[in-house]
């Protein structure tokens, strides 16, 4: 497809756990954004990357929390020991350049920690 | 502060009939960007409209425009002619600055629209 793409859809796993989310942005947007959006509120702003690097990661709740990008394409989330308070549905966007223009959003990954 | 405020939770309309999102934002940044995105129940959002703080005239896209008033920092989004597919959740969200971190959004909490027929 054309459209951001995020797997899975939905996880859900114990407390403790390790989870992974990958995200596949459009072909040719070199910047790529992981949002988290708790129950009831905006998205809100976890890591850019600009290429294969991290440019800010400065939303990561935690170091839990880690991102990769290693071919400037895929991105995956990774959380260790996984809490409770990690339930959220984690979105992934990409755009063609870094200005957070026009952000292209994927469905998202539904995370819940039992 | 809340650099993004959305005092509706929830809003109802009737098809056909216009309705306003309000949005009021907090920066002391000169540029600036603001955007609206909807977000259905399939999760997805979707990009609807953008204005930049240096535009002089509103936004306009098809059946949404961007009431902006820059002194009262509102940012308002008009949906005309409603239909039933617009029933969804409204973002509002803004971007700060022009250098160093314009990459970055931060959104308000939204206001989920009804449209009843």
């Amino acid at each position: 497809g054309a459209g951001v793409s995020q797997t899975p859809s939905n996880k859900v796993t114990e407390k403790g756990k390790y989870v992974e989310l990958r995200c596949d942005p459009i072909s040719g947007h070199t910047a790529l954004y992981w949002y988290r959006q708790s129950l009831g509120q905006g998205p809100e702003f976890l890591i850019y990357f600009q290429g294969t690097g991290a440019a800010d990661d400065s939303g990561l709740p935690n170091d839990r929390f880690f991102a990769v990008r290693p071919e400037g394409s895929v991105s995956t989330l990774k959380i260790q020991r996984t809490e409770r308070g990690d339930s959220a549905v984690y979105l992934c966007a990409s755009s063609f350049d870094g200005r957070a223009g026009e952000l292209f959003f994927g469905e998202g990954s539904r995370l819940t920690v039992l | 502060a809340q650099k993004i405020t959305q005092t509706q939770p929830g809003m109802f309309v009737q098809e056909k009939e216009a309705v306003t999102l309000d949005c009021t934002y907090d920066t002391s940044d000169p540029s600036y960007g603001l955007f609206w995105y909807k977000q259905p129940s399939s999760g997805e959002m979707i990009f609807l409209i953008y204005q930049g703080s240096y535009d002089q005239q509103n936004a306009t896209e098809g059946r949404y425009s961007l009431n902006f008033q820059k002194a009262r920092k509102s940012a308002n989004l008009v949906i005309s002619a409603s239909q039933l597919g617009d029933s969804a959740m409204y973002f509002c969200a803004m971007r700060e600055g022009d250098g160093g971190s314009n990459y970055k959004l931060t959104f308000g909490k939204g206001t989920l629209l009804t449209v009843n027929p």
